[in-house]
C-alpha cells in the first residue's frame, strides 16, 4: 500500500546534540518530498523540499534532509538542536501519476523533546 | 512574504450555529486548501480550490461548505456540527495546484463544538 511512514511517534535529545528524523514512503516512483514542523497549537511551517537533483538539501533554521532512493528514505537531520526545536514534526509526499490537484500525504508525525 | 491568515484564531460554536471560518493569501497563489487536524493527529485534506473552482472535496460532510470568493479568498462555512468535528481546521496555499508545488500553511482556527 502506498504510505509514508515515519517510525519514531517520539524522540528526546539533549540541547546541542545532534538530532536524525526518519522517514520512509511506499509509492511506485518517488513522490516530492516534504518535512514541516508545527509548534504546539500552531500551523505548520515548511522546513524543507526535494523535487529532484541534490540529494542533500538544505532547508530554514539549520536542518537538512538526505534523500535515499535505494532506501525510500528522507531523513531530517540538525548537527545540533536547540530548545526553540522541541515541535512536532511531520514528513509528507506529493504523490506522482495523480490525475489533477495534488493532495499532500503526511506521516504520523515526531514528536521531538529536548532536554536542557 | 509567505503569509496565510486565518480567522477566528478560536472559535465555540453550539451544534445549531451557523458560523464561517476565513482564509486569506496574498502571494498570487491560485490553489488553496482545507485540512483537518485532530490533537495528536496529521492534518486530513478536506478541500482543494484551484483557479477559484473546487477540485477536490474528499467525501466531506455537507454541514461543512467551503467557498472561495476570488483568488485570495477562502471560506468554510459551518452548520450543525457535531462536537467530534472539533479540532484544528488549517488552511493552506499554493502557486499552483500542479503537483511540484510547495504549500504553505497558515496558524489554524482551533474549533470547540459544544
Amino acid at each position: 500500500a502506498q504510505s509514508v511512514t515515519q517510525p519514531d511517534i517520539h524522540i528526546t535529545v539533549s540541547e546541542g546534540a545532534s538530532l536524525e528524523l526518519r522517514c520512509n514512503y511506499s509509492y511506485g516512483a518517488t513522490p516530492y518530498l516534504f518535512w514541516y514542523v508545527q509548534s504546539p497549537g500552531q500551523g505548520l511551517q515548511l522546513l524543507l523540499k526535494y523535487f529532484s537533483g541534490d540529494t542533500l538539501v538544505q532547508g530554514i533554521k539549520g536542518f537538512e534532509a538526505e534523500f535515499k532512493r535505494s532506501q525510500s528514505s528522507f531523513n531530517l537531520r540538525k548537527p545540533s538542536v536547540h530548545w526553540s526545536d522541541a515541535a512536532e514534526y511531520f514528513c509528507a509526499v506529493v504523490p506522482k501519476g495523480f490525475q489533477g490537484a495534488q493532495k499532500l500525504v503526511f506521516g504520523q508525525g515526531t514528536r521531538l523533546t529536548i532536554n536542557p | 512574504d509567505t503569509e496565510v491568515t486565518q480567522t477566528p484564531k478560536h472559535l465555540v460554536m453550539g451544534m445549531t450555529n451557523k458560523k464561517s471560518l476565513k482564509c486569506e493569501q496574498h502571494m498570487g497563489h491560485r490553489a488553496m486548501y482545507w485540512y483537518k487536524q485532530k490533537a495528536k493527529k496529521p492534518p486530513e485534506l478536506m478541500f482543494v480550490y484551484s483557479y477559484e473552482k473546487l477540485s477536490i472535496n474528499e467525501s466531506v460532510p455537507s454541514r461543512f461548505s467551503p467557498e472561495c470568493p476570488n483568488s485570495s479568498l477562502l471560506n468554510l462555512h459551518l452548520h450543525a456540527l457535531q462536537p467530534e468535528d472539533s479540532a484544528l481546521y488549517l488552511c493552506a496555499s499554493s502557486q499552483s495546484s500542479g503537483l511540484a508545488y510547495e504549500q504553505y500553511f497558515g496558524p489554524g482556527t482551533r474549533l470547540t463544538v459544544t
